[in-house]
């Protein structure tokens, strides 16, 4: 059975770069038929794409987060992770990691449980 | 703002039907399939429906999917007490090059 698990800091300050890792288990991350993205859910709000990642390494951003987000893979961990530089408060969110079946279109059949991170001095 | 627009809430006694809807544009329901993902309280998004009207292993028939132009549609029939939840949709959007969500549905069992 698949599983996505995220790790990292639970709390950032401001102007600083949140770091996360996603640790897949149970499959390759290296398969040719998925891609990996990263979603998060401000508290109490709505879902928001973050980006997703090939395991050759061909990314898709969010445009509104672009200049502020790299996605990466390390096929040799089967590990992806984000990262997400000069956050604000406004970046407080559960981060989701998770997989999407065939390209950046498809749906996510599997997410991870998600992990909340908090942008606070 | 959403891109993807859907109702913030919707309700039904139990045994009913409820539908949910999701508004869109050209360049993302209109050009591209409907997703839909059930976020039960505390836990991580499920997928519900995929390709507009296909649903996974495991999910119940009492879900289903429509699409027609650049709109989409959750229907629950036979409405559960567990089936409170919120109800998210979502598209690729060919201009944005990025999935686009809806800004969720709280659907309460009454």
């Amino acid at each position: 059975q698949l599983q996505l698990q995220e790790s990292g800091p639970g709390l950032v300050k401001p102007s600083e770069t949140l770091s996360l890792t996603c640790t897949v288990s149970g499959g390759s991350i290296s398969s040719s038929s998925y891609y990996w993205g990263w979603i998060r859910q401000p508290p109490g709000k709505g879902l928001e794409w973050i980006g997703s990642i090939y395991y050759s390494g061909s990314t898709y951003y969010n445009p509104s987060l672009k200049s502020r987000v790299t996605i990466s893979v390390d096929t040799s961990k089967n590990q992806f992770s984000l990262k997400l530089s000069s956050v604000t408060a406004a970046d407080t969110a559960v981060y989701y990691c998770a997989r999407l079946p065939g390209d950046p279109a498809s749906e996510i059949d599997y997410w991870g449980q998600g992990t909340l991170v908090t942008v606070s001095s | 703002q959403s891109v993807l627009t859907q109702p913030p809430s919707a309700s039904g006694t139990p045994g009913q039907r409820v539908t949910i809807s999701c508004s869109g544009s050209s360049s993302n329901i209109g050009s591209n399939y409907v997703y839909w993902y059930q976020q039960l309280p505390g836990t991580a998004p499920k997928l519900l429906i995929y390709r507009n009207n296909q649903r996974p292993s495991g999910v119940p028939d009492r879900f289903s999917g429509s699409k027609s132009g650049t709109s989409a549609s959750l229907a629950i029939s036979g409405l559960r007490s567990e089936d409170e939840a919120d109800y998210y949709c979502a598209a690729w959007d060919d201009s944005l090059s990025v999935v686009v969500f809806g800004g969720g549905t709280k659907l309460t069992v009454l």
